[in-house]
């Protein structure tokens, strides 16, 4: 079946700690990808999107993602974490047929 | 701009009753339109989504329906709910850029379904 997989489903890290979460798909082709993150009591917000060219790609708050096509791979990483980075974290998929996959979602908690 | 307009915000609704959620597009024509349930350590999970008027690729068989009468009008249905049908429902869209080939989904404000 046609996946999203966020194997890290809680992450506890102390602030200034190096962060990495994982995201893998299941399709083969041409694919769009997003990472999104969801505040306390907000909506969802886009941290970055990959659609082509280079495949590390820079978001917003210092986020980056590295899109890694032989291992179906979009992992999410900031080198140093913020309290303020406590929230969800969700990885999306979108295929040529316009179908948007998300990940079942990882919550990230920042220890000041 | 291109917005979303989904209402309501908080539903409370007894088990069997019908259930109708709307969602509005503005600023923008034929887009790719979605609806998803948000469920506490499930993501969102997609359900509908719609490629144009009258197309509907449904995700996951359940107790729903969805419908796009108008180009930027996308409907959620059920005709009798069930204790699990309740969650965080998200209408989105994906955005089109100035080259016309489409970006990243945006979303609706979200409705609350409660059903008791």
């Amino acid at each position: 079946a046609q996946s999203v997989s966020q194997h890290n489903h809680h992450v506890i890290l102390s602030e200034a700690a190096s962060l990495e979460l994982g995201c893998n798909y299941s399709y083969g082709g041409t694919v769009n990808l997003f990472w999104y993150v969801q505040y306390p009591g907000q909506h969802l917000q886009l941290l970055l999107k990959y659609f082509s060219g280079d495949p590390l790609v820079k978001g917003i708050k210092g986020f980056e993602a590295e899109f890694i096509k032989s291992k179906f791979s979009f992992n999410l990483r900031k080198p140093s974490v913020q309290w303020s980075d406590t929230a969800e974290y969700f990885c999306a998929v979108k295929r040529s047929s316009y179908k948007l996959i998300f990940g079942s979602g990882t919550r990230l908690l920042v220890r000041p | 701009s291109q917005t979303i307009h989904q209402w309501p915000a908080t539903l409370v609704q007894p088990v069997g009753s019908p259930l109708s959620l709307e969602c509005t597009v503005e600023g923008t024509s034929n887009p790719n339109l979605y609806w998803y349930r948000q469920a506490a350590g499930r993501g969102l999970q997609l359900l509908f989504y719609s490629v144009g008027i009258g197309q509907i690729s449904s995700e996951v068989p359940q107790n729903l329906s969805a419908s796009r009468p108008q180009d930027r009008q996308f409907i959620l249905s059920s005709k009798k709910l069930l204790l699990s049908d309740s969650g965080f429902y998200l209408c989105a869209r994906l955005g089109q850029g100035a080259s016309g080939m489409n970006t990243e989904a945006f979303f609706g404000q979200g409705t609350r379904l409660t059903v008791v």
